[in-house]
């Protein structure tokens, strides 16, 4: 079964600080891999996704992750916060050969002081 | 903006009333899901429909009821529904694999629709 473990359940950090959000991974191939962030009251919006090749992927809002397949890792960074960043981000996992069925971790939620 | 639009954002219901969630989206997903979210919680599976069959019901009581009219369109009927299922409801789509095409399943969300039940 496959599953997502993000340790940090809250994270704060100065508006123009460096970011990192972990995100851990249990499958038994290499998945398809997605960052998505939650703002209040909204629906969630895909920051990134890995599939193949370069194992650091850009996405949007100047976020980037690094999949790394020895740590089952899928981190996410950001070398500059902006105060527009405050929001939930929920890492996914999802089986190359599972169609339709995708597993979320428990979340991460990011305050970011002025 | 999102591509992938829910009404009403949000319904307040009685446990004897009935109504209902809809959700559209125009990009040719062939991949339908509903979603339950609460509070501080990833939104969990409820449905997943794939080419306008149900091909996953993730064991949601009978009184969620979901429709797909067509390749555009997701219902959810709700009926006789508890306190407890007050929450977010997310509709999403995604690309369905076609042969010969790699299908990565990244979803598309609406915003969602916050229902309290009374």
């Amino acid at each position: 079964a496959q599953s997502v473990t993000q340790p940090d359940i809250h994270i704060t950090v100065s508006e123009g600080a460096s970011l990192e959000l972990r995100c851990n991974y249990s499958y038994g191939a290499t998945p398809y891999l997605f960052w998505y962030v939650q703002s209040p009251g909204q629906g969630l919006q895909l920051l990134l996704k890995y599939f193949s090749g370069d194992t650091l992927v850009q996405g949007i809002k100047g976020f980037e992750a690094e999949f790394k397949r020895s740590q089952s890792s899928f981190n996410l960074r950001k070398p500059s916060v902006h105060w527009s960043d405050a929001a939930e981000y929920f890492c996914a996992v999802k089986g190359r050969s599972n169609a339709g069925k995708s597993t979320f971790g428990d979340g991460t939620t990011l305050t970011v002081k002025p | 903006d999102t591509e992938v639009t829910q009404t009403p954002k949000h319904l307040v219901m009685g446990m004897t009333n009935k109504k209902s969630l809809k959700c559209e989206q125009h990009m040719g997903h062939r991949a339908m899901y509903w979603y339950k979210q609460k509070a501080k919680k990833p939104p969990e599976l409820m449905f997943v429909y794939s080419y306008e069959k149900l091909s996953i019901n993730e064991s949601v009581p009978s009184r969620f009821s979901p429709e797909c009219p067509n390749s555009s369109l997701l219902n959810l009927h709700l009926h006789a529904l508890q306190p407890e299922d007050s929450a977010l409801y997310l509709c999403a789509s995604s690309q369905e694999g076609l042969a010969g095409m790699i299908n990565t399943g990244e979803l598309f969300f609406g915003e969602g629709s916050r229902l309290t039940v009374l």
